[in-house]
């Protein structure tokens, strides 16, 4: 069984769309993340969730949404897409600091 | 040898030796670090963790050593094999929300 899931794994979009990736982990963990990975392998924060609470990176456009139906899911929803937004994607999951696992990603392509 | 975890910077070894990477971490108020390994097309794994009251730990092959006084994180892996080619990441923790901020990555290559 997967630990932290992401659908898709890839995706193709035109500039001005709007999107989302969806996520899900079976791991029990109180707390789901968004991380965007660029060109470079830089691996940047975007949002954390933590039981019903957001906390979200002051750098991260209001494009970006992250929605939270229960505690096992972490979605996440852009819209109005830029040829910057492209990159990899990849959603977490811990409990509390302990037990970071990561999804493998989605690669988001904007043309 | 060695390499500093910015701009993705590449060690190259021989198989059988150890290596050693090394990062250089943001904030004196982190109080736990993690090190990861990604390889092609997968998300980061796991690899081994240190609690800010620790200098060193100790896993399998592989040894974390904390120096808080000049903020540095280095990974040690004895014996590399061609299976530890990947971009390993350092990653410190003392933002709210558990999130972590990671370093830049070094790509490890293992010649055989």
């Amino acid at each position: 069984d997967t630990a932290v899931s992401q659908t898709p794994k890839y995706l193709v979009t035109q500039m001005g769309n709007d999107k989302s990736i969806k996520c899900e982990q079976n791991l029990g963990h109180d707390t789901m993340y968004w991380y965007k990975q660029d060109s470079k392998k830089f691996l940047k924060i975007m949002f954390s969730y933590n039981n019903k609470e957001l906390i979200i990176n002051e750098t991260v456009p209001n494009r970006f949404s992250p929605k939270s139906p229960d505690k096992a899911h972490l979605n996440l929803h852009i819209n109005s897409l830029e040829l910057g937004d492209s990159a990899v994607y990849f959603c977490a999951s811990s409990r509390d600091t302990y037990g970071y696992t990561f999804g493998s990603g989605t690669r988001l392509t904007v043309v | 040898g060695e390499s500093v975890g910015l701009h993705l910077p590449t060690l190259s070894v021989q198989e059988g030796d150890n290596s050693i990477i090394n990062c250089a971490y943001s904030n004196s108020a982190s109080d736990y670090f993690i090190w990861y390994k990604q390889e092609s097309g997968k998300g980061p794994q796991f690899i081994i963790d240190i609690r800010s009251n620790m200098d060193k730990r100790q896993g399998q092959r592989v040894t974390v050593l904390l120096n808080k006084t000049v903020k540095h994180l280095s990974l040690q892996i004895a014996a590399t094999q061609p299976g530890d080619s990947a971009v390993y990441f350092c990653a410190e923790n003392f933002r709210a929300g558990n999130m972590l901020t990671f370093g830049g990555g070094t790509r490890l290559m293992v010649k055989p």
